[in-house]
């Protein structure tokens, strides 16, 4: 019940096309997801992040569209660059359970290709 | 702002000796720090959380007494690996949280030869 599916484990996309990567989660005592970017021997890098009220966030080329009911969330990557190649991590937590701990997917390694 | 800094950014030591990994929050206090491991290709592996003023909460599974943790302060926590061996090398990251946001620090790379 703790466990954050990620999916796709890979991807390729044209430079300037969409990316999606999905989540989901069986924990409804989540109230906080967050997306992070990671580079190849960096930290993550918080991305964006949302919380169950709201249904989609955007922050520049970065979109979550949250479903609640379907506990199912994604990262939408518009107009994707070759920068953007990178792992993506989504992640759950339970803020205000017995110890805030990110719950982290298995990770999506991107690849846009010019 | 929210920039977590970890030093070193990778050490090589030998099999048998002990090497300290220091976690800093560089412009905000973080009241729980957390240690994360990662292998190659993999998600993060929480290790232990860390409350300052207070005893660190190890996963299960993780040697407390391999992997010390000291939270001395609101901006500082350091895990110290005792005892290194080879199978100990791995990518350290450390985060500091501020509420519910978890910033990570660049990691440290850590080989035991």
């Amino acid at each position: 019940q703790q466990q954050v599916k990620q999916s796709p484990q890979s991807l390729i996309v044209q430079k300037g096309g969409i990316s999606i990567i999905n989540c989901a989660y069986e924990n409804t005592a989540f109230d906080y997801f967050p997306w992070y970017q990671q580079f190849p021997g960096k930290g993550p890098a918080l991305l964006i992040a949302i919380r169950p009220d709201v249904s989609e966030k955007k922050e520049g080329r970065f979109t979550i569209s949250f479903n609640k009911s379907a506990k199912q969330f994604s990262l939408h990557i518009m107009d994707s660059q070759p920068g953007d190649s990178a792992t993506y991590f989504c992640a759950a937590l339970n803020y205000g359970g017995a110890t805030n701990k990110l719950i982290f997917g298995t990770g999506t390694l991107l690849a846009v290709q010019p | 702002g929210a920039v977590v800094s970890q030093h070193p950014s990778w050490v090589i030591c030998k099999s048998g000796t002990s090497v300290k990994i220091e976690c800093r929050s560089l412009d905000f206090q973080a009241t729980t720090m957390f240690w994360y491991r990662q292998f190659p290709k993999q998600s993060l592996m929480l290790m232990a959380t860390s409350n300052e003023g207070s005893k660190a909460t190890y996963e299960q599974g993780v040697e407390k007494d391999k992997f010390l943790i000291n939270h001395a302060s609101l901006t500082l926590s350091t895990l110290t690996v005792t005892s290194a061996h080879p199978e100990d090398s791995s990518f350290y990251i450390c985060s500091a949280s501020v509420i519910y946001e978890q910033y990570f620090g660049p990691g440290t790379r850590l080989t035991v030869t």
